[in-house]
């Protein structure tokens, strides 16, 4: 049972558009999401984060926005760059001490400049 | 600069011959964990070690076991490899008091 679902197993933007990359979750027990990124040949690298009592974080060029009661968080990267272009898994987190995080298969993103 | 390092970078075994994957951290974080990922899969979490105390996730094979003989060092055994082990493990670190984990560049099994 999948519990956080990536369904587009790819996506690609122009250079300088906004990416969009999309992630559902079935247990209303996560409380804690997270997106990582990961190049060929490497390991994930955290991107961002946001918490259940917000419903929006953002870094740079990089917002996640969370709506709980779709159970629905989605990563807006603007504007795009070709350095984007890598897998991105999101994540989450039951609840506050567990240390398990659940991912999804992640969204492969391709930048074309 | 700290990091996780994950040795070696691809490992190939055959079938039912014991293999040992290798990871450590100069990050000095309490936590340390393994993940498999296979192809086009999500990472699953085998077990994790905060400090010396070993948490093993219910639907880990008894195949896999996990050594942790220091803060910066921590194995992953693999008794008796089947075809089906054949995958991408990850190892990953974190403070312990945050929900951010940091991974290696993984290690890629091949079973013959």
């Amino acid at each position: 049972d999948q519990q956080v679902k990536q369904n587009s197993p790819s996506l690609s933007v122009q250079e300088g558009r906004i990416s969009i990359l999309n992630c559902d979750y079935t247990n209303s027990m996560f409380d804690y999401f997270l997106w990582y990124k990961k190049y060929p040949a490497e390991g994930p690298t955290f991107l961002i984060s946001i918490s259940s009592i917000k419903d929006k974080n953002e870094d740079g060029r990089f917002t996640v926005f969370l709506n709980k009661s779709a159970k629905h968080l989605s990563l807006h990267i603007v504007p795009s760059q070709p350095g984007d272009s890598a897998v991105y898994f999101c994540a989450a987190r039951k609840r506050a001490g567990s240390y398990q995080l659940t991912f999804g298969k992640g969204t492969k993103l391709s930048v074309i400049p | 600069d700290a990091m996780v390092i994950q040795n070696p970078r691809y490992q190939v075994t055959q079938f039912g011959k014991p293999v040992t994957l290798s990871c450590s951290q100069t990050l000095n974080h309490n936590v340390m964990y393994w993940y498999q990922q296979k192809s086009s899969q999500a990472p699953k979490l085998l077990f994790h070690y905060y400090d010396k105390d070993f948490n093993n996730e219910a639907d880990t094979p008894d195949n896999f076991q996990s050594r942790r003989p220091n803060t910066s060092f921590c194995f992953l055994d693999i008794r008796s490899p089947g075809l089906g082990d054949a995958a991408m493990y990850l190892c990953a670190t974190s403070p312990g008091d945050t929900d951010t984990q940091y991974f290696g560049p993984g290690t890629r099994l091949t079973v013959l």
